[in-house]
């Protein structure tokens, strides 16, 4: 049992480029969501998931983009990486009560 | 406007003592406030959960209590060590929403 991965660990972009996070969950969770933590910062939500197929807006949604195909796939994309994206990305799954968070991706633009 | 507070600053307490960690919330009426440990270049790891109908809850060394008059739960360690050093955060959500708040957490340092 795995839990929550995230691919890659780091990356480092140029500005405008694209790129998608990875993120893969094996306890079957209906609920999946992504954020940001800047340093010295809390998390900030972007995008969440209820199950397949359906998808929402969290609190910093702009620039990204989401899919929820399956129950274990949870993928972020980055359409024209900007320097404020610089962050670490943080994906994680629900059960009834509690959320599992995967390692992060650290994520420079420059 | 609704925000969540914890202390910014850093908390530095001797081994053995008592870490008491504030974690203050307006503008919500929360469901569940949930309480998490981070370390450095990981992913928070989930601690401690309080609903909105309890006061108290206890995990081994770890307690948490909520005061939804005072909007503010308090998370305290007893009998702190070195290994507790982290990041706390919390994290509330209220009902009838998927969505969690987070604060922006707390740096403990146990001092040995």
């Amino acid at each position: 049992n795995a839990g929550v991965t995230q691919t890659p660990k780091f990356r480092i972009l140029k500005i405008g480029q694209s790129m998608t996070l990875q993120c893969t969950q094996d306890m079957n969770h209906n609920y999946m969501y992504w954020y940001r933590q800047d340093p010295g910062m809390g998390l900030k939500l972007i995008y969440y998931s209820v199950g397949a197929g359906i998808t929402d807006k969290g609190e910093v949604p702009n620039g990204y983009n989401v899919s929820r195909s399956t129950t274990e796939d949870f993928p972020l994309r980055l359409e024209l990486a900007a320097p404020s994206q610089t962050s670490v990305y943080f994906c994680a799954s629900r059960d009834e009560l509690t959320q599992y968070f995967g390692p992060g991706t650290r994520l420079l633009v420059l | 406007s609704q925000k969540i507070e914890q202390n910014s600053e850093a908390l530095n307490i001797q081994e053995g003592k008592t870490a008491t960690l504030t974690c203050n919330y307006t503008n919500y009426s929360p469901a569940y406030l949930q309480w998490y440990r981070q370390d450095p270049g990981r992913g928070p790891v989930f601690l401690l959960l309080i609903r909105e109908n309890e006061k108290e809850k206890r995990k081994e060394r770890l307690k948490v209590t909520f005061d939804t008059t005072l909007k503010q739960s308090l998370f305290h360690i007893t009998a702190s060590q070195p290994a507790d050093s982290a990041t706390y955060l919390c994290a509330l959500r209220t009902s009838g929403t998927y969505k969690y708040i987070f604060g922006t957490g707390t740096r403990l340092k146990v001092l040995a």
